[in-house]
């Protein structure tokens, strides 16, 4: 079953404007993480948040993390056309010794140029 | 620096012949490895995950089985593929149990079942 679901499915948005995910998921995590497809390619990984974190940076990229409410959202400012993709928040739960990742269906994004 | 290996891209396969599908990680030893499937548009579904060689755990009932011959090595087959076995399927990998590690994807492999 999906641990994290995303929210929008599907987002467009303008060239230079924000976008925003979010992710919420259902139990105890190690870390969750957001991850990056383009269409019809491996994923790949873009930032990680560790459970005792509540905000990380990297680039353009700044991610929340709310353990009480078992939510995430990513942020993308000033977004490109380039930044078009899919994206995919992944749980490690805290009970799987194998350091399992479970994902959630993902945010289409598009950004028009 | 680690590397993982997918293939092949595409396949068309005739529904009731087999199926492999191998993954091959360098550059990092005891490695977590997973297969993925993906629906068109959609998340991905955990198929099956690995913690060690000949260790395999299956996430959900399925025409398709697993297998570790060898620590970096991570085999996907099915002795006779049905046409909802149709997807994208995707190798992965990551570091130990306990560790904060990212998941390493390989290029995924378009099966297409005719």
């Amino acid at each position: 079953s999906q641990q994290g679901e995303e929210d929008p499915q599907a987002l467009s948005i303008q060239e230079g404007e924000n976008a925003t995910m979010n992710c919420s998921y259902k139990t105890s995590i190690n870390n969750l993480q957001w991850y990056r497809q383009n269409s019809g390619r491996g994923l790949v990984h873009l930032i990680l948040i560790r459970s005792n974190e509540r905000e990380k940076h990297s680039g353009r990229l700044r991610v929340t993390l709310d353990t009480s409410k078992k939510s995430s959202s990513l942020l993308i400012t000033a977004s490109r056309a380039a930044d078009t993709a899919s994206y995919f928040c992944a749980t490690d739960d805290y009970n799987n010794a194998g350091n399992m990742l479970t994902f959630g269906g993902g945010t289409r994004l598009m950004v028009k140029p | 620096s680690q590397t993982i290996h997918q293939w092949p891209a595409t396949l068309v396969q005739p529904v009731g012949s087999p199926l492999s599908l191998e993954c091959t990680v360098e550059g990092t030893s005891n490695p977590n490895l997973y297969w993925y499937r993906q629906a068109a548009g959609r998340g991905l579904q955990l198929l099956f995950y690995s913690v060690g060689i000949g260790q395999i755990s299956s996430e959900v009932p399925q025409n398709l089985s697993a297998s570790r011959p060898q620590d970096r090595q991570f085999i996907l087959s099915s002795k006779k593929l049905l046409l909802s076995d149709s997807g994208f399927y995707l190798c992965a990998w990551s570091g130990a149990a306990g560790l904060n590690t990212e998941a390493f994807f390989g290029q995924g492999t378009r099966l297409t079942v005719v």
